[in-house]
């Protein structure tokens, strides 16, 4: 029944390392989003997509590579982990229908810890 | 200037009162704005969106929205231990499209004292 579902929960790695968050959305919406929120609870956009393709990239360094194979999915890979990607990372989802009201529906976010 | 500004707080309000967030904007062209929640360790839920001028009203909670000054305000009346959370302004500047791009806020830090 989940609506918006992210694993691993929880990502303990050394630094260098590369690692991979997988997101799932089972509400049929069309756009997809991953957001980083810092030690201080602040929540950033990074990505976003419609329908498969990249529509926000919000200057993020190239270490981090999106990747849609269909629009219930999005992932996120992250190359060469250093200790300030150290965050929870929110994948989202909502419909395309009216900015004004479309609603996101965040998944249970995936705590992030570079060693 | 931050895009969108809260108090961070913590605002503690006596339960059974009024909490009151606030929430300023720079961006003149933002059309709708959300109020999200967020209890500790968990992801953030949508409380209310508005995007015309002036109140509107869900249930205990009144978002207030004034485009002239660019602030935009949660009420949350009798207050309810519950509602102790942060809460997230988030301001979307609209396009043809969709939601794609919502700037949040740092968020305000509220407390209900029973």
């Amino acid at each position: 029944d989940t609506a918006v579902s992210q694993t691993p929960k929880y990502l303990v790695t050394q630094m260098g390392n590369d690692k991979s968050i997988k997101c799932e959305q089972n509400l049929g919406h069309d756009t997809m989003y991953w957001y980083k929120q810092d030690s201080k609870k602040f929540l950033k956009i990074m990505f976003s997509y419609n329908n498969k393709e990249l529509i926000i990239n919000e200057t993020v360094p190239n270490r981090f590579s999106p990747k849609s194979p269909d629009k219930a999915h999005l992932n996120l890979h992250i190359n060469s982990l250093e200790l300030g990607d150290s965050a929870v990372y929110f994948c989202a989802s909502s419909p395309f229908r009216d900015y004004r009201t479309d609603t996101q529906y965040f998944g249970p976010g995936t705590r992030l810890t570079v060693l | 200037q931050k895009e969108v500004e809260q108090n961070s707080g913590p605002l503690s309000v006596p339960e059974g009162a009024i909490a009151s967030l606030n929430c300023t904007y720079s961006d003149r062209v933002s059309q709708s704005f959300f109020w999200y929640r967020q209890y500790s360790g968990k992801s953030p839920e949508l409380i209310m969106s508005i995007y015309s001028n002036g109140d509107k009203e869900d249930g205990r909670f009144t978002a207030q929205l004034n485009k002239a000054s660019q602030y935009v305000s949660l009420l949350i009346r009798d207050s309810q231990p519950s509602d102790s959370a942060t809460y997230l302004c988030a301001v979307n500047r609209g396009s043809n499209f969709g939601n794609e791009k919502l700037t949040f806020g740092t968020g305000t830090r509220l407390t209900i004292i029973p």
